[in-house]
């Protein structure tokens, strides 16, 4: 079964600073990955997803992620947060017909 | 486009009795998803439904269920309540070619006390 890593769950930072967030997954097949977003109040909603090509996805809001393979990784990066971007972010990965999340990063932005 | 729609907002239970919570998908999409998202332990996957069949289970115990109806609502059901079973419920949608692109709804707060 897949399954997903994030690390430092909790990240408080600055507007203007960058943002990356960390995943790892495990899983032997082909991956599809995601990250979601849920916003304070708001529904979980798809921020990027990889599913072949270019591994440098951009996405809404000027989120980018990086599939790179040999580390079983799929970064999130914003290069100038906003207030705007506390949230929780949520990796996943697709397999078996079944997304599995990780844990979630919240993501504190001081204006 | 309306989106996913779940119901109740706020659910709370007793330990030991039943909960049944209720999810309508997106018009047209006929693939319905469960999972749990409980403090600290991010989204697990529960249950997914298509065509009133289902398709895939988490690792969940058997008293969660739950089952499709003909116009592709949902609904979930918990058994025997236990307090650890406090958690968000999302429901998600999907076209049935799609399923990797899941629309959520805003979730079912339950509360077992």
């Amino acid at each position: 079964a897949q399954s997903v890593s994030q690390h430092n769950h909790h990240v408080i930072l600055s507007e203007a600073a960058s943002l990356e967030l960390g995943c790892n997954y495990s899983y032997g097949g082909t991956v599809n990955l995601f990250w979601y977003v849920q916003y304070p109040g708001q529904h979980l909603q798809l921020l990027l997803k990889y599913f072949s090509g270019d591994p440098l996805v951009k996405g809404i809001k000027g989120f980018e992620a990086e599939f790179i393979k040999s580390k079983f990784s799929f970064n999130l990066r914003k290069p100038s947060v906003q207030w705007s971007d506390t949230a929780e972010y949520f990796c996943a990965v697709r397999g078996n017909n079944r997304l599995a999340f990780g844990k979630g990063n919240q993501v504190v932005v001081i204006p | 486009e309306a989106g996913v729609t779940q119901s109740p907002t706020h659910l709370i239970k007793t330990r030991g009795q039943q909960a049944t919570l209720r999810c309508s998908p997106i018009s047209g999409h006929t693939s319905v998803y469960w999972y749990q998202q409980a403090l600290g332990l991010g989204l697990q996957f529960l249950l997914w439904y298509d065509e009133g069949e289902e398709r895939n289970r988490g690792n969940f115990p058997p008293r969660f269920s739950g089952r499709q109806f003909p116009n592709y609502s949902s609904e979930l059901n918990v058994n025997a309540l236990e307090l650890e079973d406090s958690a968000l419920y999302l429901c998600a949608s999907s076209v049935p070619v799609r399923t990797y692109e899941q629309y959520f709804g805003p979730g079912t707060r339950l509360t077992v006390t």
